[in-house]
C-alpha cells in the first residue's frame, strides 16, 4: 500500500526567505513522486516530478526537491519565497499496485508568504 | 500539450437528480484516468481509477452505484453522480495518466457541484 505524509499543514515564511515543505512517503514498489501546487479556486499545476532518474529534481518557478530513499522523503525547497508562491502544495506518490497504477495525494501544506 | 478539458466547471442541481461530468483529453490518448473529490481546504481523495474499455476500480468506501464512471473511449471519461444529495456537494477533479517520456499526470480544472 502507498501513503503520503506532509508533516506541516501550514507553513509561513517571509518574502525572500527559504521555503521547505516536507513530504514522506510509503510505497511497496519503486514510486514516482510529484509536487503539485493549487492556487485558490484553480486547478492543479505540476511543479516537478521524480521518476527514478536524478534524485535532485528541478522544477518550475525555482522549486526543487530531493528524493532520499533511505529517509523515504521528497522535500520541496525554494531558496527565496515570492508572494506569488502562496498556495496549497500537494505531495503525490504513484506506483503500480496489484493491477493498476495508483495515485495518492498527501494532505497538503498551505504556504503563506509574509511581505 | 497534454491538456485535459473538464466540463462543466460549475453545476447546481436539485436533490434526487443526476449530474454528469465529462473529462476529455484534447491532444493525447488517455488510457488511464482518475477521479478525485476535494472537500474545502482538504486534499484530493481518489475515488476511482478507470481504464479505457474496462470497469472502473473504486476506492474503499466509494459507492460504485452512486458514482458511475464510464471510460468508453481513449479521449473521454465521464463521472455521473446519481440521485445526488446535498452531502455530494464537492469539488470533483479528473486526471489522465501520461505515458512514455512524459510520464506523469495532467489534471482537469475541476467541477464544483452544489446539490440543493
Amino acid at each position: 500500500a502507498q501513503s503520503v505524509t506532509q508533516l506541516d499543514s501550514h507553513v509561513s515564511v517571509s518574502e525572500g526567505t527559504p521555503v521547505l515543505l516536507r513530504c514522506n512517503y510509503s510505497s511497496s514498489y519503486s514510486p514516482s513522486l510529484f509536487w503539485y501546487v493549487q492556487h485558490p479556486n484553480k486547478g492543479l499545476q505540476l511543479l516537478l516530478k521524480y521518476t527514478s532518474a536524478a534524485t535532485l529534481v528541478k522544477g518550475i518557478n525555482g522549486f526543487e526537491a530531493e528524493f532520499k530513499k533511505s529517509e523515504t522523503s521528497f522535500h520541496l525547497t525554494k531558496p527565496s519565497a515570492h508572494m506569488s508562491d502562496a498556495a496549497e502544495y500537494f505531495c503525490v506518490v504513484s506506483g503500480w499496485e496489484t493491477s493498476y497504477d495508483k495515485v495518492i495525494f498527501g494532505p497538503g501544506t498551505s504556504l503563506s508568504v509574509i511581505p | 500539450g497534454a491538456v485535459v478539458s473538464q466540463h462543466p466547471s460549475r453545476v447546481i442541481c436539485k436533490s434526487g437528480t443526476s449530474v454528469k461530468i465529462e473529462c476529455r483529453s484534447l491532444d493525447f490518448q488517455a488510457t488511464t484516468m482518475f477521479w478525485y473529490r476535494q472537500f474545502p481546504k482538504q486534499s484530493l481523495m481518489l475515488m476511482a481509477t478507470s481504464n479505457e474499455g474496462s470497469k472502473a476500480t473504486y476506492e474503499q468506501g466509494v459507492e460504485k452505484d452512486k458514482f458511475l464512471i464510464n471510460h468508453a473511449s481513449l479521449t473521454l471519461s465521464t463521472l455521473t453522480v446519481t440521485s445526488a444529495h446535498p452531502e455530494d456537494s464537492s469539488f470533483y477533479i479528473c486526471s489522465a495518466q501520461l505515458t512514455g517520456g512524459n510520464y506523469g499526470y495532467t489534471f482537469g480544472s475541476g467541477t464544483r457541484l452544489t446539490v440543493v
